[in-house]
């Protein structure tokens, strides 16, 4: 059973480009959350998105940042117009449910590095 | 305010000997979960134990064990026989109503183990 995949594993984009995050949750777990971690802190829960919905965005930031879970296909996060401090890596996580026990498991993450 | 407090930024451990990696929480939530998760070098994020509020006992996971003072609110990872693969950064959690999908990061504590 793979594990939850996402990718690239790094992006470097310039200021002003667009940064595309891809994460495919693992099978069976239909609850995608995207936390954002900048060097030397923790993550930070940034949005909730279950399959066509998105349930909790209040970590995000209104500008610029946009996130989706199709129906079919992974799901997106979305920066457009990349500034240099929106380098981080940005990592996420699914589970089957919302209960309290299940373990959100996390992906490799996607370091971006904006120039 | 800070929901996770880990106050070692940085601990060294010889091999073999345990070490304690202090947590303390935050919340006025009577039902709660924490969880502590380890990234290593390469980055990814890996679960590492569960520890439930009304659970009466504390969590283990072979060489980890949770001491959990709910008085204190404090959570401690108790790693034993230390190995040079343990040597990571490791991640303090928690989740709490409502929105329990959240998790909260503590800034984590690095791990050096010496041979």
């Amino acid at each position: 059973n793979a594990g939850v995949m996402q990718n690239p594993r790094h992006l470097v984009r310039r200021r002003g480009q667009e940064a595309r995050l891809r994460c495919s949750p693992m099978k069976g777990h239909s609850h995608v959350y995207w936390y954002r971690q900048l060097p030397e802190e923790g993550l930070k829960f940034m949005v909730y998105l279950q399959k066509e919905n998105i349930i909790d965005e209040s970590g995000m930031p209104k500008e610029r940042f946009s996130a989706e879970f199709p129906k079919e296909g992974p799901s997106i996060l979305r920066i457009q117009q990349v500034v240099r401090g929106d380098s981080a890596a940005y990592f996420c996580a699914s589970s089957p449910n919302t209960l309290r026990r299940e373990t959100q498991y996390f992906g490799p993450g996607t370091r971006l590095l904006v120039l | 305010a800070q929901k996770i407090t880990q106050t070692q930024p940085g601990m060294f451990v010889q091999e073999k000997e345990a070490v304690t990696l202090d947590c303390t929480y935050d919340t006025s939530d009577p039902s709660y979960g924490l969880f502590w998760y380890k990234q290593p070098s390469s980055g990814e994020m890996i679960f590492l134990i569960y520890q439930g509020s009304y659970d009466q006992q504390n969590a283990t996971e072979g060489r980890y064990s949770l001491n959990f003072q709910k008085a204190r609110k404090s959570a401690n990872l108790v790693i034993s026989a230390s190995q040079l693969g343990d040597s990571a950064m490791y991640f303090c959690a928690m989740r709490e109503v409502p929105n329990d999908y959240k998790l909260s990061f503590g800034a984590g504590t690095t791990v050096t183990v010496r041979a």
